[in-house]
């Protein structure tokens, strides 16, 4: 089906393991972007990416790697898991700016570090 | 740089109607307007763009005022399934005269809608 996935949708893991996070599209939008979700802060951006090989840091970028091969893929890494990590971890893409266009957002990623 | 919404929450009964605010001390270029249901993703509703120019659902209504930095939602005659919490994500507008490719958003307006 066309959209935009992520996996796993739940993830359990233990601080200081190295966990990456998948976010797949299908419309070929150029525009993707990360977002965690907490309660009290609403959604902020960790990472965005214009096109492939083109990332850049949002507001709360510390601790996270991304990369962008592929245009439909977009996976977040967490190098070394901390507890402060524990979220719901929500991709979107987008086909213009984002100052001009909706974002399309993923059914998101419930990630627990113990 | 993060908008504030008001109210944090609110609660009506079917038929009420109800007004979110966003408010930002940064210029803006555009004001997003999503609502996300408990579990889910975020769901676009309405996007207004500096100019007065607005993209979005017909069933929905809201304002951007570019001079005082600030946009409301307007939910009329409001159904159970208005329940959820309401985002604005605002995108800043640059002295050059573009916009900044990422959205910063509130913290979120929590509405409740009850029989």
């Amino acid at each position: 089906d066309a959209g935009i996935t992520q996996s796993p949708r739940y993830k359990i893991t233990e601080t200081g393991r190295q966990v990456t996070l998948m976010c797949h599209q299908t419309w070929s939008h150029s525009y993707m972007f990360w977002y965690r979700q907490d309660l009290g802060h609403g959604l902020r951006l960790i990472y965005y990416s214009a096109a492939a090989d083109i990332t850049d840091k949002g507001e709360v970028p510390d601790g996270y790697v991304v990369s962008r091969s592929k245009t439909e893929n977009f996976p977040l890494t967490l190098e070394s898991a901390t507890r402060s990590q524990t979220s719901v971890y929500f991709c979107a893409s987008s086909e213009l700016p984002s100052y001009q266009e909706t974002q399309y957002f993923g059914p998101g990623t419930r990630l627990l570090v113990l | 740089q993060q908008p504030v919404q008001s109210p944090q929450a609110v609660i009506l009964r079917e038929g009420e109607d109800a007004v979110i605010n966003c408010s930002s001390s940064k210029a803006l270029y555009s004001v997003h307007w999503y609502r996300q249901k408990h579990g889910e993703a975020p769901v676009f509703l309405m996007i207004l763009l500096k100019g007065g120019e607005q993209k979005g659902h017909e069933k929905i209504s809201a304002s951007f005022n570019e001079k005082k930095q600030q946009s409301s939602l307007y939910l009329t005659a409001s159904q159970l399934s208005y329940s959820g919490t309401y985002f604005c994500g605002t995108a800043l507008d640059m002295n050059y005269g573009g916009a900044t490719n990422k959205l910063i958003f509130g913290t979120g307006t929590l509405l409740a809608v009850q029989p």
